[in-house]
């Protein structure tokens, strides 16, 4: 069993709908959360960066962590085509020199 | 301004051949690391420099892969007698400190394919 697990979807919503993504985890040492967005032959670029429990907003993204039950979330409102794209959650333990553990990442598609 | 480089962009390889992919990291950054994703997988973590130390080498698949940073800042990943199993996209991110707190930022990454 992998340490992270994603759904990879695809995933395909309409224009302006809300989108949840999510992921869960086996490592009680994992300390910072993380959601990478990658576009077809680009490297990921971060969305969201979460230290340990609770709620992060960015303007229409949304990042929850729940360390308890060891599941994170990333919310998109009003999607737009251009958020098509993989999403991937990614974590690390924390402390020096941290290499960060990825999800699968989910295919989103949002249609017109 | 810039930000991490990687070349070539895409490689063909022979099996049995020696391949060298370089990533230009951002200039300053401390650390560099190097990832390799396969086909509709997520990145999956290969090796770690902080300056010209290599920290950690333990998601090295084989000892067929080597890596360097001689001066602190270029890096080469180096695949001898590549496999079939290596075709991948190998990714390389760096950030300007050593704590996990700091940022990681990619590269686009150099698509390796063996035929």
């Amino acid at each position: 069993q992998k340490e992270v697990e994603q759904d990879p979807g695809p995933l395909s919503v309409p224009e302006g709908a809300i989108v949840s993504l999510n992921c869960t985890y086996s490592n009680s040492a994992f300390q910072y959360f993380m959601w990478y967005r990658q576009y077809s032959r680009k490297g990921p670029e971060l969305l969201m960066y979460t230290y340990s429990s609770g709620n992060k907003e960015d303007g229409r993204f949304t990042a929850q962590v729940d360390k308890s039950s060891k599941y994170i979330s990333l919310f998109i409102r009003d999607s737009q085509p251009s958020d098509s794209a993989t999403y991937l959650c990614a974590m690390s333990g924390g402390g020096t020199a941290s290499k960060l553990t990825f999800g699968t990442g989910t295919r989103l598609q949002v249609t017109l | 301004g810039a930000g991490v480089s990687q070349s070539p962009r895409y490689k063909v390889a022979k099996r049995g051949q020696d391949v060298a992919l370089r990533c230009d990291p951002i200039s300053g950054h401390v650390s560099l690391f190097w990832y390799q994703q396969a086909l509709g997988q997520g990145p999956e973590f290969l090796t770690y420099f902080q300056n010209e130390a290599q920290l950690d080498k333990s998601g090295l698949p084989s000892d067929r892969f080597f890596a360097e940073r001689p001066e602190g800042s270029v890096s080469t990943l180096k695949i001898q007698r590549t496999q079939q199993e290596d075709s991948a996209v190998y990714l390389c991110a760096s950030s300007l400190g050593f704590m996990a707190s700091y940022e990681q930022y990619f590269g686009p990454g150099t698509r390796l394919t063996v035929t």
